[in-house]
């Protein structure tokens, strides 16, 4: 299994507070994503990055900023949380952008209350 | 607007059948297609994957099949067994803008019965 842990695995939070969501990876690849699973929905791209400080917005980007200081982590953001981000939210590895599946992490279940 | 779709949120079938699981998709510029398996509280795991200039990638028990004239593929899983439970998502990225911007469909619920 790739080396991706997700923290935290859970977490329960109040509409308008911040939330911070970590993705670690111990491959070394050079592309991260975030992912928001909803129901009938799928997996849905919220923003990728393609290197340390290089990101870009994904479908559903919207209320998410997201941050690559070092190459093995990736944070996601929600600066104030809306009733509607309640998902479970996956990171996911590449060792490149295309031609090449990417490795999911195990999930993070955020409700918003 | 959902440019993979997944008609069959759920398929049940018998130990030791085929399964097959199905997936349409619209946007023409698609040329690498996926399939994840995920268990309850797990993160998504590759199955197996397909590159548009071809038509058939076979990998043990599962089999992709697409078919780019119907923007249609398939995943064929012989013989089913108990493990094989659980949620299968196709996916699909295109070249160029969209590289590393898999698309989902919205998933099929497998239960293989005893």
């Amino acid at each position: 299994d790739a080396g991706i842990t997700q923290s935290p695995r859970h977490k329960v939070t109040e509409t308008g507070t911040p939330v911070t969501l970590r993705c670690h990876q111990t491959e070394n690849h050079r592309y991260m994503y975030w992912y928001r699973q909803d129901p009938g929905h799928g997996l849905r791209l919220i923003h990728y990055s393609y290197g340390v400080k290089d990101t870009d917005k994904g479908e559903v980007s919207d209320g998410y900023s997201v941050s690559r200081s070092k190459t093995e982590d990736f944070l996601l953001t929600l600066e104030s949380a809306t009733s509607s981000q309640t998902s479970v939210y996956f990171c996911a590895i590449s060792e490149s952008l295309h031609n090449q599946p990417q490795h999911f992490g195990d999930g993070t279940r955020l409700s918003i209350l | 607007d959902q440019q993979v779709k997944q008609n069959s949120p759920s398929l049940s079938v018998q130990e030791g059948r085929i399964s097959i699981l199905n997936c349409d998709y619209t946007n023409s510029m698609f040329d690498y297609f996926l399939w994840y398996k995920k268990y309850p509280a797990e993160g998504p795991t590759f199955l197996i994957s397909i590159s548009s200039i071809k038509d058939k990638n076979e990998d043990g028990r599962f089999t992709v099949f697409l078919n780019k004239s119907a923007k249609h593929l398939s995943l064929h899983i012989v013989p089913s067994q108990p493990g094989d439970s659980a949620v299968y998502f196709c996916a699909a990225s295109a070249s160029g803008d969209s590289w590393g911007k898999l698309q989902f469909g919205a998933g099929t619920q497998v239960v293989v019965t005893p």
